[in-house]
C-alpha cells in the first residue's frame, strides 16, 4: 500500500462545468476525510465517511459539493456547476477508527489543485 | 467547533538558528496534533500530543503540550532548508473532523 491517492493532481475547468475528483485511501483505514485548503489557509473539514456511510455533510459548502464512498473503498467528491470561487486545493484523507485515529493521526493525498478559469 | 490559533504566520530565519511557533485555544485540547506540509503536498503527521505538560522529541523538533491544554509549542534546534515548510497544528477527530490551524509559514534561508 503506498498511501493515499487522489487523481488527478491538478484541474483546470471553466466556470459552470462539474469536476470529480477521486480518492483511493489505505486499504486498512475504514475512515475516509474531504478537506478543501485555500492559499494560505489550513485544510477546511467538508466530509466524513465510517466505510460506505457519509456520517459528517453538513459542512460540505453548498449543495454544488457532493461526495460519495460506493464501496467503502475509493472515494469521489464532485462540484457541479464551479464558480472560480472553488478554485482551491481538494485533500483527501484516511485514518484508523477510534482512539487509533488520535495517535496515528490522518494520512493524507497529495490533493488535487483545482482552477477554474 | 474548537478555533486554534497560529503564531507567527510567518517565519523567515537563517539556517543554524532556534525558532518556536505556538498553537493557542480558548478551550482546552482533548488531544492536539501537529503537521507538516511541503508545497504541492498534503499535510504529514509529526506529533500528537495528549496529556498537560508533555514533552516530545523528535530528532531536532521539540513539542510541548501546556498544562491546562490550551496551549502548545513546537520549538526547532539548528534549523536546516529541509525544514521550510507550512507547519499546522489540529484537534478534534471523529464525525467533526480534524480543525485546523492556519499554519505557520516557515523558511529556512540557507
Amino acid at each position: 500500500d503506498t498511501g493515499v491517492s487522489q487523481d488527478p493532481r491538478h484541474k483546470i475547468t471553466k466556470r459552470g462545468q462539474n469536476v470529480t475528483f477521486r480518492c483511493d485511501p489505505i486499504s486498512e483505514h475504514n475512515r475516509l476525510y474531504w478537506y478543501r485548503q485555500t492559499l494560505g489557509q489550513g485544510p477546511e473539514f467538508l466530509t466524513y465517511f465510517q466505510n460506505e456511510a457519509q456520517l459528517e455533510k453538513s459542512r460540505l459548502l453548498s449543495d454544488r459539493f457532493s461526495a460519495e464512498r460506493p464501496k467503502g473503498s475509493f472515494s469521489t467528491l464532485e462540484i457541479q456547476r464551479t464558480e472560480q470561487g472553488d478554485s482551491a486545493m481538494y485533500l483527501c484523507a484516511s485514518s484508523l477508527g477510534g482512539t487509533a485515529s488520535r495517535w496515528y493521526g490522518y494520512t493524507f493525498g497529495s490533493g488535487t489543485r483545482l482552477t477554474v478559469v | 467547533t474548537q478555533l486554534l490559533e497560529q503564531s507567527p504566520q510567518f517565519l523567515s530565519i537563517q539556517e543554524g538558528e532556534n525558532l518556536t511557533v505556538y498553537c493557542n485555544s480558548s478551550s482546552v485540547f482533548s488531544s492536539l496534533q501537529w503537521y507538516r506540509q511541503e508545497p504541492g503536498e498534503g499535510p504529514v503527521l509529526l506529533v500528537t500530543v495528549v496529556t498537560g505538560g508533555e514533552v516530545k522529541k523528535l530528532k531536532r523538533l521539540t513539542f510541548q503540550f501546556g498544562d491546562a491544554r490550551k496551549d502548545s509549542s513546537l520549538h526547532i534546534t539548528a534549523a536546516q532548508p529541509g525544514d521550510t515548510g507550512l507547519y499546522l497544528c489540529a484537534s478534534g477527530g471523529g464525525a467533526d473532523g480534524l480543525t485546523f490551524g492556519k499554519g505557520t509559514h516557515l523558511i529556512i534561508q540557507p
